[in-house]
């Protein structure tokens, strides 16, 4: 059974760095094809796709955010660590942690979720 | 960039079909992803690869994608199916995902 869980602070003041982590079970970032990626939700608006790291330490970032975004993974500790430097206002939302199904079971969707984690960013 | 679009909203009655579209160049030639996200929850996938229903995702659901439109089409529309509804592709070109700008579906 795969599991994510986001956690991370809450709050952040404008310009700051923010640094969430993803802590999962249930497969292991060190196999072929695995990949964990995430996703933010401004309240009442859309999904938003951010970044991806795969199994061999391949990284993928939305091209609007990449060069405020970095994602590393710590396979012995089934964690992914995202950062987002100078946050703003606009950056409040729930960010979400999920896993990349493999391509043998259909590719490249998310089929497992972590609750999400509400981040806001206000002085 | 590469971009979907969806309806902001849909309205369907109990027990009729609600279809809602995905908009994107060539996206035929992708595979589309559909998202079910009701509120307070994060979101659940409800078919992959245009027309596939993971395991125990009811029969009512169901997808087709051809041209620049992928459509997510809700069969006998139940009260339990009222959330909002999300598209997603990979743009092969640049390895990123894409989601929609996504579907309120209401059932009246």
């Amino acid at each position: 059974q795969i599991t994510l869980k986001e956690s991370g602070p809450a709050l952040v003041k404008p310009t700051q760095t923010l640094a969430l982590t993803c802590t999962f079970s249930g497969f292991s970032l060190s196999t072929s094809g695995q990949g964990v990626g995430w996703i933010r939700q401004p309240p009442g608006k859309a999904l938003e796709w951010l970044a991806l790291i795969y199994w061999d330490e391949d990284k993928r970032y939305s091209p609007s955010l990449r060069s405020r975004l970095t994602v590393t993974k710590d396979t012995s500790k089934n964690q992914v660590v995202l950062t987002m430097t100078n946050m703003g206002p606009v950056d409040t939302a729930t960010y979400y942690c999920a896993h990349r199904s493999p391509l043998g079971s259909g590719g490249y969707y998310f089929d497992y979720w972590g609750q999400g984690t509400l981040v806001t960013v206000s002085s | 960039s590469y971009e979907l679009t969806q309806p902001p909203s849909v309205s369907v009655s109990p027990g009729q079909t609600a279809s809602i579209t995905c908009s994107g160049e060539k996206l035929g030639d992708k595979s589309a992803y559909w998202y079910q996200q009701k509120s307070g929850q994060s979101p659940v996938v409800v078919i992959y690869q245009d027309s596939k229903r993971p395991s125990g995702i009811p029969e009512r659901f169901s997808g087709s994608n051809s041209g620049n439109t992928a459509t997510l089409t809700i069969s006998g529309t139940q009260a339990m199916d009222e959330a909002d509804y999300y598209c997603q592709a990979w743009d092969s070109s640049t390895a990123v995902y894409v989601f929609g700008t996504g579907t309120k579906v209401t059932v009246l």
